[in-house]
């Protein structure tokens, strides 16, 4: 089937501007996760959900960072009044299980914030 | 946190030739995932690493994690302009649960015609 899709691709962003994303996981996946990458770095963990339950949100950088998976496939991050700093590519990943699954990876939505 | 070092950060190759990639851990590493990014594109997953002294291969990579589980190689042989990207070294910070991959910097990797 299809892999994770992510919308949208690209997003620019005004500062103060609240932004919206998207992410589909691959269908039946228990697990989806969100990274944050910013340019040269590797991918940081922000949130983590099992099902429709957020089990772990320690890498949300600020409380203008919020996730929800209300059905326990489709995801929005929700990112309130944008900042410069939070320019970066916003990545879902998706497993399949509880444990030990590859994560399996969206293209990203890059975000720039002006 | 568990940190992960790779080096080195960019390499430039030409077609043919072989290279290694390393990703060392400063503590032991319960599940070693080796990814490839494609600017402008999602990871791919190459393989997964968990036990000691493990080898996995795919195609021309190849990645081994030491005996004792705290660095990985991915070796790339007779390389090719595809195999150009960066390589990103991720893993498991939950002791033998996936789950919060923390990932290296990654290795830009260029290959020349």
């Amino acid at each position: 089937g299809a892999g994770v899709s992510q919308s949208p691709r690209y997003k620019v962003a005004k500062r103060g501007q609240d932004v919206a994303l998207r992410c589909d996981p691959i269908s039946g996946h228990v697990s989806l996760f969100w990274y944050q990458q910013a340019l040269g770095q590797g991918p940081e963990f922000l949130t983590y959900f099992q099902n429709e339950a957020q089990l772990d949100k320690s890498g949300l950088p600020s409380d203008r960072f919020f996730a929800e998976r209300p059905e326990g496939s489709v995801s929005t991050l929700k990112i309130q009044r944008t900042q410069q700093e939070d320019s970066a590519v916003y990545l879902c990943a998706s497993s399949p299980g509880l444990a030990e699954e590859t994560q399996y990876f969206g293209p990203g939505t890059r975000l720039l914030v002006l | 946190s568990q940190e992960l070092e790779q080096s080195p950060q960019s390499l430039i190759v030409q077609e043919g030739k072989n290279l290694t990639i390393n990703c060392t851990s400063s503590k032991t590493l319960y599940g070693l995932y080796w990814y490839k990014q494609k600017y402008g594109e999602g990871l791919i997953f190459l393989m997964m690493l968990q036990k000691g002294g493990e080898e996995k291969s795919h195609e021309k990579i190849t990645a081994k994690l030491d005996e004792k589980k705290q660095q990985s190689s991915l070796h790339i042989t007779a390389s090719q302009p595809s195999h150009a990207g960066i390589y990103l070294c991720g893993a498991d910070t939950w002791g033998g649960s996936n789950y919060k991959l923390t990932f290296g910097k990654g290795t830009l990797l260029t290959v020349n015609p």
